[in-house]
């Protein structure tokens, strides 16, 4: 089993809703990463998880939660978001994360998400 | 200069003809490299990981150049279902600003 799975497919929230979104993968990856992307730009790393510890925060608005409940899941706790916060949210994993070095990914089919 | 660039296209090339991308890296502690595709709308899926060997995977080679600080895919053959925007993803050392850096894609579309 190759597949990470997210959902919601799609959400549109208000800017005062409070959502999550969900990954999971379970082909016993140590590493699992969110990432943003616009329409027509590459796909910009938010957070990463390894061994279910947060280690890369790359200057997230704190309105983005993660949270990696355990070594199979990874959430994005969405509040107070911006309209320009809509885009598509992709997880990816990866069976390690060293940071000198990065393994191969693989992502989920996103979530695409609309800030109203 | 941004730390990984890519030539954006559109390349526009008939089947069957040969293509190559180039992308740059400015970080020289740099230490993976990969080539994804993304297909319109779809997850970014990865297509080959590059070594300093370079590696060849049927119709598709990739090659690394660290003197240069480049990567390369060469898509020989072409066919209809490569069109796609290919993304250059490079793995920095833990101590740069960003670990995981996405090339803004180059996009292909082969015509019959």
């Amino acid at each position: 089993d190759t597949e990470v799975t997210q959902t919601p497919k799609h959400l549109v929230m208000g800017m005062t809703n409070k959502k999550s979104l969900k990954c999971e993968q379970h082909m016993g990856h140590r590493a699992m990463y969110w990432y943003k992307q616009k329409a027509k730009k590459p796909p910009e790393l938010m957070f990463v998880y390894s061994y279910e510890k947060l280690s890369i925060n790359e200057s997230v608005p704190s309105r983005f939660s993660p949270e990696c409940p355990n070594s199979s899941l990874l959430n994005l706790h969405l509040h107070a978001l911006q309209p320009e916060d809509s885009a598509l949210y992709l997880c990816a994993s990866s069976p390690k994360w060293e940071g000198a070095s990065t393994d191969t990914q693989y992502f989920g089919p996103g979530t695409r998400l609309t800030v109203l | 200069r941004k730390e990984v660039e890519q030539d954006p296209g559109p390349f526009n090339v008939p089947e069957g003809a040969t293509v190559a991308f180039n992308c740059t890296y400015s970080n020289s502690a740099s230490q993976s490299f990969f080539w994804y595709r993304q297909d319109c709308r779809k997850e970014p899926k990865l297509l080959m990981s590059v070594y300093s060997s370079g590696n060849e995977d049927g119709r598709f080679t990739a090659q690394l150049n660290r003197a240069s600080q480049y990567i390369s895919l060469l898509i020989r053959d072409s066919k209809l279902s490569d069109s796609a925007t290919y993304l250059c993803v490079v793995g920095a050392p833990y101590s740069s600003a960003s670990k995981i850096i996405f090339g803004s894609g180059t996009r292909l579309s082969i015509r019959p």
